[in-house]
């Protein structure tokens, strides 16, 4: 069966600093891996998405995150934090097995302090 | 084009009632997921349909049911309300389950 960790409920940084969003995923099949934020009251938006084409994605917004196979983890990262960043974000997990359904983490709440 | 459009976007329902919530996906989407989304649980999926077929379901009580019709658009609806069935119900709709889900803002219902 397929699942999401996110580790880190809340994660705080200072503006300008670097953001680091942990994401490890367990997945028997190649998996497709979605990072979505959501802002208050708000649906999710689309990040950023690995498929297989690249280890390293580029999404909106200046994120990033980075497939590693052998560390079954697929990280967030942005160089450098703005207050507009402050949101929940969401690790997604895809595939064959499971059957048609998208497992969500339980989410990291960003923090950015002026 | 047109985002997802959930509707209501709130609502206020007593327990024991039931509610119906209305998804319309992006058109040219055919797979439409509901998530119940609350503090302490996080994003739970509750069903995923494609093409009118309820393809997966999630650990959720019979009262929680979907459908889907032709034009895609779905509905899930609630009976026997409870307390905790308050929270935030998101729908999403994609191409296919593997490809991005578009969400909408979703509809926050309370029960009292």
């Amino acid at each position: 069966a397929q699942s999401v960790t996110q580790l880190g409920s809340h994660v705080s940084v200072s503006e300008g600093a670097l953001v680091l969003l942990r994401c490890n995923y367990s997945s028997s099949v190649p998996p497709y891996l979605f990072w979505y934020v959501q802002y208050p009251n708000q649906g999710l938006q689309l990040l950023l998405k690995y498929t297989s084409a690249a280890t390293l994605v580029k999404g909106i917004n200046g994120f990033e995150a980075e497939f590693k196979k052998s560390e079954t983890s697929f990280h967030l990262t942005k160089p450098s934090a703005h207050m507009s960043d402050a949101a929940e974000y969401f690790c997604a997990v895809t595939g064959t097995t499971g059957g048609f359904k998208t497992i969500f983490g339980a989410g990291t709440r960003l923090f950015v302090k002026a | 084009k047109a985002g997802v459009t959930q509707t209501p976007r709130y609502l206020i329902k007593t327990r024991g009632q039931q509610v119906t919530l209305s998804c319309s996906p992006i058109s040219g989407h055919r797979s439409v997921s509901w998530y119940q989304q609350t503090p302490g649980q996080g994003l739970q999926f509750l069903f995923e349909y494609f093409s009118e077929t309820q393809r997966n379901k999630g650990n959720f009580p019979g009262r929680f049911s979907g459908r889907q019709f032709s034009n895609s658009r779905s509905e899930m609806n609630v009976s026997t309300l409870e307390l905790g069935d308050s929270a935030l119900y998101l729908c999403a709709s994609s191409f296919d389950v593997n490809t991005e889900a578009f969400f909408g803002q979703g509809t926050r219902l309370t029960v009292v």
